[in-house]
């Protein structure tokens, strides 16, 4: 049982650069958000999903995009990068928005320099 | 106002100590509220869920006041290994996301 995987771990990125943050899970999950953790801080939420093919934004959507046209897997796409978007970066699924438990990924570290 | 707001500390208290935090939360149609534990660089995971009743998991007791909007953790006899941030979150409301709160910070020392 993988639960959720991020891909990648790491990440070094130039400003101006594009590129795609990848988070599948297999437990049939119907919500998945991505969130931003930046150092000493606590989690902003980026963009949710409450089933495929719905989307919404959270706290801090602004340079971010996000599909979700399957229910196992919710990317997030850096538009064109900046060194503010520096963070370290967790996608999270629960079965439900209500009552169950969020099970997180392991986290993308990403640095744009 | 902020949706969940809890105290961010650090709380230092020594090993063996019992220690408590509270968060508060805005919105009362709020259904559903958890703890979870975030180690230093790695990823939240579920410490337990709080119930109504409140709820005892060994050295953990989470409780839930709707009245005043608030849950609370305790920690007994606090162990090194404790030390971690604690987040409380809040699921099942209106806004129809889950809101984590932005953690409160312990650290145990010897």
């Amino acid at each position: 049982n993988a639960g959720v995987t991020q891909t990648p771990k790491f990440q070094v990125l130039k400003t101006g650069q594009s590129m795609t943050l990848q988070c599948a899970q297999d437990m049939n999950h119907e919500y998945m958000s991505w969130y931003r953790q930046d150092p000493g801080m606590g989690l902003r939420l980026i963009h949710y999903s409450v089933g495929a093919g719905i989307t919404d934004q959270g706290e801090v959507p602004n340079g971010y995009n996000v599909s979700r046209s399957t229910t196992e897997d919710f990317p997030l796409r850096l538009l064109s990068a900046a060194p503010s978007q520096t963070s370290v970066y967790f996608c999270a699924s629960s079965y439900s928005v209500q009552g169950t438990e969020a099970f997180f990924g392991q986290g993308t570290r990403l640095t744009v320099v | 106002r902020k949706e969940v707001e809890q105290d961010p500390g650090p709380f230092n208290v020594p090993e063996g100590a019992t220690v408590a935090f509270n968060c508060t939360y805005s919105n009362s149609a709020s259904q559903s509220f958890f703890w979870y534990r975030q180690d230093c660089r790695k990823e939240p995971k579920l410490l337990m869920s709080v119930y109504s009743s409140g709820n005892e998991d060994g050295r953990f007791t989470a409780q839930l006041n709707r009245a005043s909007q608030y849950i609370s953790l305790l920690i007994r006899d606090s162990k090194l290994s404790d030390s971690a941030t604690y987040l409380c979150v809040l699921g099942g409301s209106s806004a129809s996301k889950i809101i984590f709160g932005s953690g409160t910070r312990l650290s145990i020392r010897p």
